[in-house]
Order: C-alpha cells, then sequence, then structure tokens
C-alpha cells in the first residue's frame, strides 16, 4: 500500500524555522517526482514546491520562493521542507504529494501536517 | 500564474439528481504533446485531497463512472450522473501546464 506520512509541524514564532519530513513507503520512491501541497485553516488548496526525482529539477510557488527549500534523500526514501523566515500566512496544513507516473499530477497525498505560525 | 475559476462555490444536490461543476482556466492548457492538463480533486471532509479525473477526461483508478469531466482549451467541466451521500465534501479543478501548478477556488457539495 502507498503510503506519505508527513511530521514535523507545530507551532513556531514568526521569522522561526522549521523542517518537514515525509516518509514514504509502498513504492519505489526515488522513481517518483514529488510535492510540498498546503491549505491554510478553513482555504483552499495550494502548491509550494516541487521535485523532480533524482532532484535536479525544483520549483517554488512565488510565495515561498528564498525561504523554503525542498529536498529529497532517496536512500531513506524521505522529503523534506526546510522552511525559515515563517510567516503568519505560511499557516497551513502542509501535504506531501506524489506525482503521478503517467502524468504531472498529484495522485497520491499523505495525511498532511500543521505549521502554526504565532506569537 | 494561470489563474483557476470555478463555478458555484456552492452545491446543494438532492441524492440521485445530477451536479456539474465549471471551471475556466486563464490560459489555454493544451500541451504542444496534444495532451491537456487539467485535472479534478475532491477533498472529502477531514481527508486529504483524492484524484477524481485527469487529462480532462479519465477517471482515475477507482473513481465511480457517476463522474465525468469533459471541456477543452480554456473551460471545462466536471458531471456527476446522480450525487450519493458519499460525493460531499470539496471540489477543486488543478492545471499543471505550468511549472507553478494552480488550483480552482474549490466547489464545496452537499446533499440536500
Amino acid at each position: 500500500e502507498v503510503q506519505l506520512v508527513e511530521s514535523g509541524g507545530g507551532l513556531v514564532q514568526p521569522g522561526g524555522s522549521l523542517r518537514l519530513s515525509c516518509a514514504a513507503s509502498g513504492f519505489t520512491f526515488s522513481s517518483y517526482e514529488m510535492n510540498w501541497v498546503r491549505q491554510a485553516p478553513g482555504k483552499g488548496l495550494e502548491w509550494v514546491a516541487y521535485i523532480s526525482s533524482s532532484d535536479n529539477t525544483i520549483y517554488y510557488a512565488d510565495s515561498v520562493k528564498g525561504r523554503f527549500t525542498i529536498s529529497r534523500d532517496n536512500a531513506k526514501n524521505s522529503l523534506y521542507l526546510q522552511m525559515s523566515g515563517l510567516r503568519a500566512e505560511d499557516t497551513a496544513v502542509y501535504y506531501c504529494a506524489r506525482d503521478g507516473s503517467s502524468g504531472w499530477y498529484p495522485d497520491c497525498w499523505g495525511q498532511g501536517t500543521l505549521v502554526a505560525v504565532s506569537s | 500564474d494561470i489563474v483557476m475559476t470555478q463555478t458555484p462555490l456552492s452545491l446543494s444536490v438532492t441524492p440521485g439528481q445530477p451536479a456539474s461543476i465549471s471551471c475556466k482556466s486563464s490560459q489555454s492548457l493544451l500541451h504542444g504533446n496534444g495532451r491537456t492538463y487539467l485535472y479534478w480533486y475532491l477533498q472529502k471532509p477531514g481527508q486529504s485531497p483524492q484524484v477524481l479525473i485527469y487529462e480532462v477526461s479519465n477517471r482515475f483508478s477507482g473513481v465511480p463512472d457517476r463522474f465525468s469531466g469533459s471541456g477543452s482549451g480554456t473551460d471545462f467541466t466536471l458531471k456527476i450522473s446522480r450525487v450519493e451521500a458519499e460525493d460531499v465534501g470539496v471540489y477543486y479543478c488543478m492545471q499543471s501546464i505550468h511549472v507553478s501548478i494552480t488550483f480552482g477556488q474549490g466547489t464545496r457539495l452537499e446533499i440536500k
């Protein structure tokens, strides 16, 4: 069974940093492109970042560019999101999402981890 | 970024009746390779999003055939032929022709 399990969320002060992790299982992680997508409380979905299977291609949403860093460790079947310079508007549930093998879309999502930025 | 606009933003449907959601993109989603990068997701209450339709009209594995997608270019539609109680949630369209993926605002479906 394909599983994505996020961790690392929590309460952080504005300007602080946090590192999210996503543990993948049930598929060949190194063969798949991955994304982070977030959802502010009561709001819609916002794509955050993308990383190719061999991490040679990375994209970010303008809203996080320069503050967030996506990375992966294929040997550990893990995806990461290093977040710094956090702002109140970064408060959201952060989902790890796998891109489908047949197209450019997330076909499998984790349960999400909540990041709350507040003083 | 490509802007995705969904209508309506909310829908109340009697079980067994049809439902339709429109999604319009600010740019064509037709790629030079002939594929159209428009998708539909459903986020059920308390759950993560799940893909329903990929590339306009292809049902994802396990999706009931009461769900169908259509459209081209910049105008797309998701139809549910006969709504069931388990279809409640928020429906999102999404484009990925541009590296910066964007979603529609979401359409909340409730059962009357």
